[in-house]
């Protein structure tokens, strides 16, 4: 069965320090992979998606992934936060069967 | 392009009371999807469809849950009779293709 583990369920970080979301995944298939990102009482965003094709893949806002297949890993990274990145951050799996898969979530806090 | 909307945004009601939530997808979008999300975790999916037919309800209680997406389109989730354990944020979501767009949620609270 596929699954999806965040281990850091709150990771505080100060303003324009640089920090990483980790994910890990468990998957017998090929998959697709997502980030999405939750502010507060709203739905949830894409960040950015793996689908093929090159292992990094960068959002419009700063945020980097980096697919590694023999490690089973999507971390999410981004050099230099800001106040604005405080939201609750979700990986995701898709699979060939079209099953979607979250992780639990990180919860992002940027410090002043 | 409209997003994928949901009403009611906030819902109070008391155990044992009916509820229904409401999503309209994404125009073009032939996958629609509803997720429930308890606090402090990640969605977990109730149901898929695929145009009108529902293909992956396993993860529904069909002993009170039921949905319906008529034409292919619209959809909506029934609650009959509500639990305090239903208390949650239903999410909506649909896709052409591997990618979700969620709308922003039901929140529902059960006295």
């Amino acid at each position: 069965a596929q699954s999806v583990t965040q281990l850091d369920s709150q990771v505080p970080v100060f303003e324009e320090a640089p920090v990483e979301l980790r994910c890990n995944y468990s998957s017998s298939v090929s998959v697709y992979l997502f980030w999405y990102v939750q502010y507060p009482n709203q739905g949830l965003q894409l960040l950015l998606k793996y689908l093929s094709g090159s292992t990094l893949v960068e959002s419009i806002n700063g945020f980097e992934a980096e697919f590694n297949k023999s490690q089973t890993s999507f971390h999410l990274r981004k050099p230099s936060v800001h106040i604005s990145d405080t939201a609750e951050y979700f990986c995701a799996v898709r699979t060939s069967y079209d099953k979607v898969i979250f992780g639990p979530g990180t919860s992002l806090s940027v410090i002043p | 392009e409209a997003g994928v909307v949901q009403s009611p945004r906030y819902k109070i009601i008391e155990k044992k009371q009916p509820v229904a939530f409401w999503c309209n997808p994404i125009s073009g979008h032939n996958t629609l999807y509803w997720y429930r999300q308890n606090l402090g975790q990640g969605p977990e999916l109730l149901i898929r469809y695929e145009n009108e037919e529902a293909v992956d309800d396993s993860q529904l209680p069909k002993d009170r849950f039921s949905a319906e997406r008529l034409k292919g389109v619209d959809s909506t989730l029934k609650i009959q009779p509500a639990e305090l354990g239903d208390s949650a944020v239903y999410l909506c979501a649909s896709s052409f293709g591997e990618t979700q767009y969620f709308g922003p949620g039901t929140r529902l609270l059960v006295l």
